[in-house]
């Protein structure tokens, strides 16, 4: 199974970037690599996905490696509400197996 | 309302005791799938289902049933509960995420086994 490797947990000043890493060294020619997020007490949330370009949507970015063994979530300016646990996957044919996540603190 | 509904939002159960975990889709979506969490173990696949009648294992299907007679349904039994099996379960659904579609989740059954 395709897996992924998340720091813990991170911090952020509010207003400001945050950058949230993913390591996925097994990733192969197809697989898709997703961003989810979870509010506390609510179902995962779609955040972004993308395959070997760059990727821009109103939520965030997303950054991959020219390698496709790395990519990085961005939040260009990091509020209260992002406060949440961030999940990257690699959907493996049509499964998406999620592993513990970064839980991202946003401090006021 | 389109959209993925789960139900009930909450059940306590006593073990030993048969419970069915509901989750329906308006979508049409091809593809349903069954997550429970716990913490420390963020979210893992119990089943999932590529189409009506077609239901398969994921990581962690043991004392879990599936069927899919519809489209639009996908239910999870547990036939005789457990402690163990005291978590929060999420259905989801998606077009077809090899082709780079994605999820969409319900916001969850917190199920207490006493």
């Amino acid at each position: 199974d395709a897996k992924t490797t998340q720091p813990n947990s991170m911090e952020s000043n509010e207003e400001e970037p945050v950058h949230l890493p993913c390591n996925h060294s097994t990733i192969s020619g197809t697989d898709y690599i997703h961003w989810y997020r979870q509010l506390p007490s609510q179902g995962p949330e779609y955040v972004i996905h993308g395959l070997t370009s760059n990727v821009n949507n109103r939520m965030a970015s997303l950054a991959i490696a020219e390698d496709r063994k790395s990519s990085t979530l961005i939040l260009h300016r990091a509020t209260l509400r992002d406060a949440a646990v961030y999940y990257c996957i690699l959907n493996t044919g049509n499964q998406f197996y999620f592993g513990t996540g970064t839980s991202l603190t946003v401090i006021p | 309302d389109a959209g993925i509904t789960q139900s009930p939002r909450y059940k306590i159960t006593e073990t030993g005791r048969q419970v069915t975990l509901m989750c329906h889709q308006t979508w049409s979506h091809s593809y349903m799938f069954w997550y429970r969490q716990d913490l420390g173990h963020g979210l893992r696949l119990i089943y999932y289902s590529a189409a009506a009648d077609i239901t398969d294992k994921g990581e962690v299907p043991d004392g879990y049933v599936v069927s899919r007679s519809k489209t639009e349904n996908f239910p999870l039994t547990l036939e005789s509960a457990t402690r163990s099996q005291t978590s929060v379960y999420f259905c989801a659904s998606s077009e077809s995420p090899a082709g780079g579609y994605g999820y969409t989740f319900g916001s969850g059954t917190r199920l207490t086994v006493v």
